[in-house]
């Protein structure tokens, strides 16, 4: 069974950095394009990042190019999103989705539950 | 970046009739050397993830009820619900695959009315 753990949110202060971090397991995690969305506060789902063809490619938003990095450790079954120099619009709960293959252009058919990240002095 | 816009924002139907949600994008989804459209409906309840519906516009995935279909191609899609049901109530959200970044539309809340 496909599962996707994230864990890392919290509450932290604008300019600040945290790390994300997704624990994947029923798949290998090296094998599916892997990826961050986000959801504000009311609002919709924002695609964040993504990780594909063997994390050869990586694509960011425009809004967070050189400020998240996103990741994985095979050994570890871990996804990440590290991020730097956070700002109030941020704040959301960032989900984890698994990819239905490889490559990129890959619709997203498990998600984890989320983890809330606060941005606030 | 691709736009993908949806309409209605908001919409309720009756128990048992039928709900359509259009989803416009700025630019063709359409890869025309595999005739695929790389457009995906995903279903969002409050308090779960989001739930992946179809992908290459009108297939669905596995365990999803018939009663949800896509047609369109190209830049414009709807999806419908052909006979709602309580469990129904969501936001749904198209996005493309196509390039990235791989943008979601706004979302739709559909209730009962």
């Amino acid at each position: 069974e496909v599962q996707l753990l994230e864990s890392g949110g919290d509450l932290i202060q604008p300019g600040g950095s945290l790390r994300l971090s997704c624990v994947a397991s029923g798949f290998l995690l090296g094998s599916y394009t892997m990826t961050w969305v986000r959801q504000a506060p009311g609002k919709g789902l924002e695609w964040v990042s993504g990780l594909c063809n063997g994390a050869d490619n990586t694509y960011y938003t425009e809004s967070v190019k050189g400020r998240f990095t996103i990741s994985r450790d095979r050994s570890k079954s871990t996804l990440y999103l590290q991020m730097n120099s956070v700002r109030a619009e941020d704040t959301a709960i960032y989900y984890c989705a698994k990819g239905r293959a490889a490559n990129c252009d890959s619709p997203l058919d498990y998600w984890g539950q989320g983890t809330l990240v606060t941005v606030s002095s | 970046d691709i736009v993908m816009t949806q309409s209605p924002d908001s919409l309720a139907v009756s128990l048992g009739e039928r709900a359509t949600i259009n989803c416009k994008s700025s630019r063709s989804v359409l890869y025309s050397p595999n005739n695929k459209n790389y457009l995906a409906w995903y279903q969002h309840k409050p308090g779960q993830p989001p739930k992946l519906l179809t992908y290459w516009a009108s297939t669905r995935e596995s365990g999803v009820p018939d009663r949800f279909s896509v047609s369109g191609s190209g830049t414009d899609f709807t999806l419908t619900i052909s006979s709602l049901q309580a469990e129904d109530v969501a936001v749904y959200y198209c996005q493309q695959y196509y390039t990235a970044p791989y943008t979601f539309g706004q979302g739709t809340k559909l209730e009962i009315k």
